[in-house]
């Protein structure tokens, strides 16, 4: 079963602009993970972000985190084409030792 | 530090075969999972392991199962193969839960 959803599912920008890509799940968590997947590869941690914390910088990305609405973004400034790839929010609740993830926003980033 | 490794890379196999997929986790690291990815499901979880002992096993059939060695390496396998079961099956590994996970590149099972 999948916890999250993000959106948009998929996103087209040109290099150098801002993308920003959403989350959102359903129940209590105790954090929250983005990734980022190339062509079917194995996936990339980003940024894990604990549900006591609002905000989280990683170099060109920003994470937040608002509990009471069950929702975070994923910021990412000054895109490049590098950037291009699929991209999930994972969650995980008390003790129940499984991530459970989001369908994934495919971001492209055109030249 | 070595990161996660997943072997095979790539496989195929006939329906009704079994296969045994393999993971060695980042050295230190004791917590180990295993996640199914299609396109059309997306990604799911199989199991996770701690120190040998499967803590939580995901909506799977019983033909999934896996194991964790004492060197927190870990294995699953799949029986009776179903042309459904041909995925992406990642694994990843964390000094223990809650912590951040990385990922192998996976392995790539076709079943014909």
């Amino acid at each position: 079963s999948q916890q999250g959803e993000e959106d948009p599912q998929a996103l087209s920008i040109q290099e150098g602009e801002n993308a920003t890509m959403n989350c959102s799940y359903k129940t209590s968590i105790n954090n929250l993970q983005w990734y980022r997947q190339n062509s079917g590869r194995g996936l990339v941690h980003l940024i894990l972000i604990r549900s006591n914390e609002r905000e989280k910088h990683s170099g060109r990305l920003r994470v937040t985190l608002d509990t009471s609405k069950k929702s975070s973004s994923l910021l990412i400034t000054a895109s490049r084409a590098a950037d291009t790839a699929s991209y999930f929010c994972a969650t995980d609740r008390d003790s129940n030792y499984q991530l459970i993830w989001g369908a994934g926003t495919k971001l492209i980033i055109k030249p | 530090k070595a990161g996660v490794t997943q072997t095979p890379r790539y496989l195929i196999k006939t329906r009704g075969q079994q296969v045994t997929l393999s993971c060695s986790p980042i050295s230190g690291h004791r917590s180990v999972s295993w996640y199914q990815q299609t396109p059309g499901q997306g990604l799911q979880f199989l199991f996770e392991y701690f120190s040998e002992t499967q803590r939580n096993k995901g909506n799977f059939p019983g033909r999934f199962s896996g194991r964790q060695f004492s060197n927190s390496r870990s294995e699953m396998n799949v029986s009776t193969l179903e042309l459904g079961d041909s995925a992406l099956y990642l694994c990843a590994s964390s000094l223990e839960w809650g912590y951040k996970a990385f990922f192998g590149q996976g392995t790539r099972l076709t079943v014909v």
